[in-house]
C-alpha cells in the first residue's frame, strides 16, 4: 500500500487556483491516483483519477510527473463551495479504499 | 444520476442497545463498504463486502458488528451492544469493482448518537 503525504490544510480566496500536491514515493507500477472530496457532513465523493501526465473533468485537473512519485491536484477557480477535504489515495484494484486524513482546504471570500 | 440510499439520517440509541443501519447500494453495483466518522476525524474503513460474504475488515470491526445483505437491495450494519464511543457518522458505500480502481459512491450517511 503505497504510503501518501498531503498537506493538512490550505486556505485560499475565492477566484484563485488550488493546486493541493500529495507525494507518493513508494508507487507500485499497478496504482493509480486518485482523489475524492469531502464535503461537510456528507460522504466523500471520487473527484478524479489518473495513471500519468495529465487527466481532467469538469472538475480538476490532475498533474501526475513522469516518475509519477507526486501528483497535483488542480482546482481552477475555486469558490466558497469548494472548501471540503480533499484526499490523495494510490492504488490498484487490490489496495481497499482506505482514507488519510486528506487536505482541509479553506476558501475565503 | 443512481446514489447509494442510507436510513435513517439520524439515530438517537441508548448505550448497551442495539442498532441496525441501513443502505441501497446502487443496484448494479457488486462492492459493498461500510466506514465510520467521528465527528472531526478522519473516514476510517470498517469493513468491505462481496458475493455475500466479507472480504476485509479493519480492526474496528469487532464482534459487535456484523453486516448483512438480507435481500437483493438492502445492505445493513448492526452495531449489537452500542457504547458511547459509537457515536459517529457511518457512511455506506458501493462500487462495480473492488479496491481504490474502482469510483466508489458513498451514501449521506447516518448520524449515531449513543446516549
Amino acid at each position: 500500500l503505497a504510503k501518501t503525504t498531503q498537506p493538512i490544510s490550505m486556505d485560499s480566496y475565492e477566484g484563485q487556483e488550488v493546486n493541493i500536491t500529495c507525494s507518493h514515493n513508494n508507487i507500485a507500477t499497478n496504482d493509480y491516483i486518485t482523489w475524492y472530496q469531502q464535503f461537510p457532513s456528507q460522504g466523500p465523493r471520487f473527484i478524479i483519477q489518473g495513471y500519468k501526465t495529465k487527466v481532467t473533468n469538469e472538475v480538476a485537473s490532475l498533474f501526475i510527473p513522469a516518475d509519477r512519485k507526486s501528483s497535483t491536484l488542480s482546482l481552477p477557480r475555486v469558490s466558497l463551495s469548494d472548501t471540503a477535504v480533499y484526499y490523495c489515495l494510490v492504488g490498484d484494484g487490490n489496495t481497499p479504499l482506505v482514507f488519510g486524513k486528506g487536505t482541509r482546504l479553506s476558501v475565503i471570500a | 444520476e443512481p446514489e447509494v440510499t442510507q436510513t435513517p439520517s439520524h439515530q438517537v440509541t441508548q448505550m448497551g442497545q442495539e442498532v441496525i443501519l441501513r443502505c441501497v447500494p446502487i443496484s448494479n453495483h457488486l462492492y459493498f463498504y461500510w466506514y465510520r466518522q467521528i465527528l472531526g476525524q478522519k473516514v476510517e474503513f470498517l469493513v468491505s463486502f462481496y458475493n455475500n460474504e466479507i472480504s476485509e475488515k479493519s480492526e474496528i470491526f469487532d464482534d459487535q458488528f456484523s453486516v448483512e445483505r438480507p435481500d437483493g437491495s438492502n445492505f445493513t450494519l448492526k452495531i449489537r451492544s452500542t457504547k458511547l464511543e459509537d457515536s459517529a457518522m457511518y457512511f455506506c458505500a458501493s462500487s462495480e469493482a473492488k479496491g481504490i480502481r474502482a469510483e466508489a459512491f458513498f451514501g449521506q450517511g447516518t448520524r449515531l448518537t449513543v446516549v
